[in-house]
C-alpha cells in the first residue's frame, strides 16, 4: 500500500509570499492530520480531519494558515501571506477509522523555509 | 494542559547493548500512547501503539510499557544494532481530542 505523499519536500519563499503544501493520505484512511515542527521544539498538532469535516483545528496558529480536504481525498495546507516564523516541518499524517487504536502513519513531511 | 517529556535527550550506546528510553506526560487523561522513530529527513514511523487499558506491548526487540497512573512510558530496545540510530519519539493521545501531544524526542545512536 502506498504511504502517506506529501508535496513539495522542500519549499523556500519570501516573507508577504504565499505557499500551499500537499497531502495525499493512506487510500481509504478517513482521518488527515496536519502537524509541524518549527526549529528546535517538538511536533506540535495543527489541526484534524475527518474525511471532509475539520474535527479540530484548534492548533492552527492564526487566519493566515488555512486547510482544505477535498472530497474527503487529499489535503491543502496554504499559508497566506507567509510569515518568518512559519519556517518549519509540516507533516501530514493519517489514520483509520478508530482513532484510539490505529496507528497514526505520517508522511516524510514539507520543509518550509520562509526567507 | 498535558506535558510530555523524553530523557535522555540524546544517548549514545556501542552495539549489542540493551537500552531504556523514558518517556513521562502530565495529565494521565490519555486514550493511548505512541512510540515513533524518525530517520533524519524521513516522516515517522509507528513503532508501538499502547492502548490506555494495557500495560505494555512487544515487536521484535522493541517492547514500551505504559503505566499511566504515574504518567510513564518506557521503551525497552534488546540488542540494539546500528540500523536502531534514529530519533525516537513519543506521543501520548489526549483523551476529549484525537490530537497527539508529542515529546521533543530521545536522539539515539548506536555505535559499531
Amino acid at each position: 500500500e502506498a504511504g502517506v505523499t506529501q508535496f513539495p519536500s522542500h519549499s523556500v519563499i519570501e516573507k508577504g509570499q504565499t505557499v500551499t503544501l500537499r497531502c495525499d493520505p493512506i487510500s481509504g484512511h478517513d482521518n488527515l492530520y496536519w502537524y509541524r515542527r518549527v526549529m528546535g521544539k517538538e511536533i506540535k498538532f495543527l489541526l484534524h480531519f475527518v474525511k471532509e469535516s475539520k474535527q479540530d483545528e484548534s492548533g492552527m496558529p492564526n487566519n493566515r494558515f488555512l486547510a482544505e480536504r477535498t472530497g474527503g481525498t487529499y489535503s491543502t495546507l496554504k499559508v497566506q501571506p507567509a510569515e518568518l516564523e512559519d519556517s518549519g516541518v509540516y507533516f501530514c499524517a493519517s489514520s483509520q477509522s478508530r482513532v484510539t487504536t490505529s496507528p497514526l502513519h505520517f508522511g516524510n513531511g514539507t520543509r518550509l523555509t520562509v526567507t | 494542559k498535558q506535558e510530555v517529556t523524553q530523557i535522555p535527550a540524546a544517548l549514545s550506546v556501542p552495539e549489542g547493548e540493551n537500552l531504556v528510553l523514558n518517556c513521562s506526560f502530565t495529565d494521565s487523561a490519555i486514550y493511548n500512547l505512541q512510540w515513533f522513530r524518525q530517520d533524519p529527513g524521513k516522516g515517522l514511523t509507528s513503532l508501538l501503539l499502547i492502548q490506555s487499558s494495557q500495560r505494555e506491548q512487544t515487536s521484535g526487540r522493541l517492547n514500551a510499557s505504559l503505566d499511566k497512573s504515574s504518567g510513564r512510558s518506557t521503551l525497552y530496545i534488546a540488542a540494539s544494532q546500528p540500523g536502531d540510530s534514529a530519533t525516537y519519539l513519543c506521543a501520548v493521545g489526549a483523551s476529549g481530542t484525537y490530537k497527539y501531544i508529542f515529546g521533543t524526542g530521545t536522539r539515539l545512536k548506536v555505535l559499531a
